[in-house]
């Protein structure tokens, strides 16, 4: 079975530093890899994707995430936090041709 | 945009009821689903909907069924709410296709079984 790991339950950075979200992954083939965020009260909203071609993919809000093969990994990065970035933090990878299988989550708190 | 909406933003029922979680999405999407998210567990799918009429289970089905009568439309039902189905209930819809698609969620229903 496909799966994910969020190694970090929270993180904690202050404003206009680095953010980084830490991710591995476990699957076999190709694996289709997704960043969501949760803001309070909020659904999922989707960040990035990365299905195949460069390692590093942009997205939303000047986020990105680098894709790893020989460290499997996918983290989520963004160069300069605010604190309207503090949410709650999903990676997740596809299952079969439907499913996405979710890790546990991390929460970023941005400290002004 | 796409929107995805559900039908309550909060619910709360009694342990025994029965209970019904209803989703909508304006984008034909083909596919539908239904998680549930616990603090620590991140999301477990509970059932999808790849058709209309056609169901599958997921990860953690048990004590649920779900009805798609129509392509726009997907429901949970708890047949006989317990206080351990306490959870916030989200819903999400997608294309169906080859690479992956990108699943859009609604904002959560937050149920609370006493």
């Amino acid at each position: 079975a496909q799966s994910v790991a969020q190694p970090e339950d929270q993180v904690n950075v202050a404003e206009g530093n680095p953010l980084t979200v830490k991710c591995t992954y476990s699957v076999s083939g190709n694996p289709y890899l997704f960043w969501y965020v949760q803001y309070p009260n909020r659904g999922l909203q989707f960040l990035l994707k990365y299905i195949t071609g460069d390692n590093l993919v942009k997205g939303s809000y000047g986020f990105e995430a680098e894709f790893n093969k020989s460290q499997t990994s996918f983290h989520l990065k963004k160069p300069s936090a605010l604190v309207s970035d503090s949410a709650l933090y999903f990676c997740a990878v596809r299952e079969g041709d439907y499913k996405l299988s979710f890790g546990a989550g991390t929460t970023v708190t941005v400290r002004a | 945009d796409v929107k995805v909406t559900q039908s309550s933003r909060y619910l709360v029922k009694r342990t025994g009821e029965k209970v019904f979680l209803e989703c909508v999405q304006d984008m034909d999407h083909e596919n539908m689903f239904w998680y549930r998210q616990d603090p620590g567990l991140g999301l477990r799918l509970i059932y999808f909907s790849y058709d209309v009429k056609m169901k599958e289970k997921g990860d953690i089905p048990e004590g649920y069924s779900v009805s798609r009568e129509k392509k726009e439309r997907f429901s949970l039902i708890l047949e006989s709410a317990s206080t351990n189905q306490t959870s916030m209930y989200l819903c999400a819809s997608s294309f169906s296709g080859v690479q992956a698609e990108t699943q859009y969620f609604g904002p959560g229903t937050r149920l609370l079984v006493l």
